[in-house]
């Protein structure tokens, strides 16, 4: 079961804008719209942010936002504020009852 | 409040055996799949097992089959990962993870805080 892809870091500078890529197979990012997004904070609880591509749950800023194009998913953060700073992830539901994360992106603020 | 809170880890001998706990509180626990989710010193986040919300569907990543054992007791709200012939690459923070709906997915809508378990000689 093998991960899926993203950078291993981004930046940005407060205001600006970020996006993550989040690369897959034809039998998970590519075949599902069950593409979710976690922000974690180490040493804290990881926190849903996008799920099913595009959705946000409630008390997520809109300035989280997500997307996909083919086996590739992506989230942007617009206007990057400093508590933006920490790990995201990226969560695909693939073939055969699998669940895969990718292997995380430290963005900085 | 929706809870989640982990327990049962610690340091065992590789080849040992240790059972994880996840107590829930503030939703109703049988409505949803559990889930537990690992994460390695310095790596990412990787799904571990999933169980349904009445107990009878178990789904494991392929690195666990046959070793771990997720079950659940809806009678008490608690989630449980028995792990057995413990590797080194077992090493890691469990988390315990709320499914946001009642099939297996892959959106964690609660988490707990975690708990770590190190398997070293």
């Amino acid at each position: 079961q093998s991960a899926l892809t993203q950078p291993r870091s981004v930046s940005g500078s407060p205001g600006q804008s970020v996006t993550i890529s989040c690369a897959g197979t034809s039998s998970d990012v590519g075949f599902y719209t069950y593409v979710s997004w976690y922000q974690h904070h180490p040493g804290k609880a990881p926190k849903l942010m996008i799920y099913d591509v595009t959705k946000r749950p409630s008390g997520v800023p809109d300035r989280f936002s997500g997307s996909k194009s083919g086996n590739t998913a992506s989230l942007t953060i617009s206007g990057l504020q400093a508590e933006d700073e920490a790990d995201y992830y990226c969560c695909s539901y693939g073939n055969n009852y699998r669940v895969v994360f990718g292997g995380g992106t430290k963005v900085t603020v | 409040e929706v809870r989640l809170l982990e327990s049962g880890g610690g340091l065992v001998q590789p080849g040992g055996s240790l059972r994880l706990s996840c107590a829930a509180s503030g939703f109703t626990f049988s409505s949803y799949v559990m889930n537990w989710v690992r994460q390695a010193p310095g790596k990412g986040l990787e799904w571990v097992s999933g169980i349904g919300g009445s107990g009878d569907n178990t789904y494991y990543t392929d690195s666990v089959k046959g070793r771990f054992t997720v079950s659940r007791d809806n009678s008490k709200n608690t989630l449980y990962l028995q792990m057995n012939s413990l590797r080194a690459e077992d090493t890691a923070v469990f988390f315990c993870a709320k499914g946001f709906r009642y099939q297996l997915s892959n959106v964690f809508d609660i988490w707990g805080l975690g708990t770590m378990v190190t398997v070293s000689s």
